[in-house]
């Protein structure tokens, strides 16, 4: 089936750097990717779409400059957290639909944890 | 954007039937639901999707009833293993438009 691949699964970083996670669609073209974070024993809460060659929209009280998205080609997308603070860190999902229809499920990928010192 | 609801929790004994049952009252025509799994430090994975009826697969089946306003998650003999959080989802199936997820159900199988 299809696999959506997140890289990396773990990071850890100190306050005020910046961490790029990739997020990739191996087997099937994404023209749409969808980002969340979780806290612990919560639900996903989404973040932001990203839309492959244009900008990636975000909810309510998500900050586009803090949480950059880039969606390049049609099979990756990245999540940069810039300047991260110790209140970034959560394990974030992303998520993707085959642009060409099929099944029409929603693959997520294994998650990537971050943690801000 | 259809809400869901379900409980928070539930218990179960390895080898039961559980039935986990998701309210969406304002679900659109288009709009298909779709089950999730998800363990610990792990992204969602897909149990199972309907429209209405019943959809039955080899992990699960799936009850819709006709005004499609809730559905139920039926999981036969489960294991162990099965502990995890269950969310269901509703959405368009094709648009791609998106997906926000409710609470989620604990699901919690004892020996």
């Amino acid at each position: 089936g299809a696999v959506v691949s997140q890289h990396p699964s773990r990071v850890i970083c100190k306050s005020g750097t910046s961490v790029k996670i990739e997020c990739r669609s191996l087997d099937f073209q994404a023209t749409t990717m969808f980002w969340y974070r979780q806290f612990p024993k919560q639900s996903l809460m989404l973040m932001a779409t990203s839309n492959e060659g244009s900008k990636a929209t975000y909810e309510q009280g998500v900050e586009k400059d803090k949480f950059l998205i880039n969606h390049a080609s049609l099979t990756l997308s990245t999540l940069t957290v810039t300047s991260a603070h110790p209140e970034d860190s959560s394990f974030y999902i992303c998520s993707a639909r085959d642009s060409s229809g099929g099944s029409g499920e929603l693959f997520f990928g294994e998650g990537s944890r971050l943690t801000v010192l | 954007l259809a809400k869901t609801t379900q409980p928070i929790s539930m218990d179960s004994y390895e080898g039961q039937e559980v039935n986990i049952t998701c309210s969406h009252n304002n679900i659109a025509t288009n709009d298909y639901i779709t089950w999730y799994q998800q363990f610990p430090s792990q992204g969602p994975r897909f149990i199972i999707q309907g429209y209405k009826t019943k959809v039955t697969n080899e992990v699960a089946s799936l009850f819709i009833p006709a005004d499609r306003k809730s559905s139920t998650l039926s999981l036969p003999r489960v294991s162990l293993s099965d502990t995890a959080v269950y969310y269901c989802l509703v959405g368009d199936r094709y648009n791609f438009n998106k997906f926000y997820f409710g609470s989620g159900t604990k699901l919690n199988v004892k020996p």
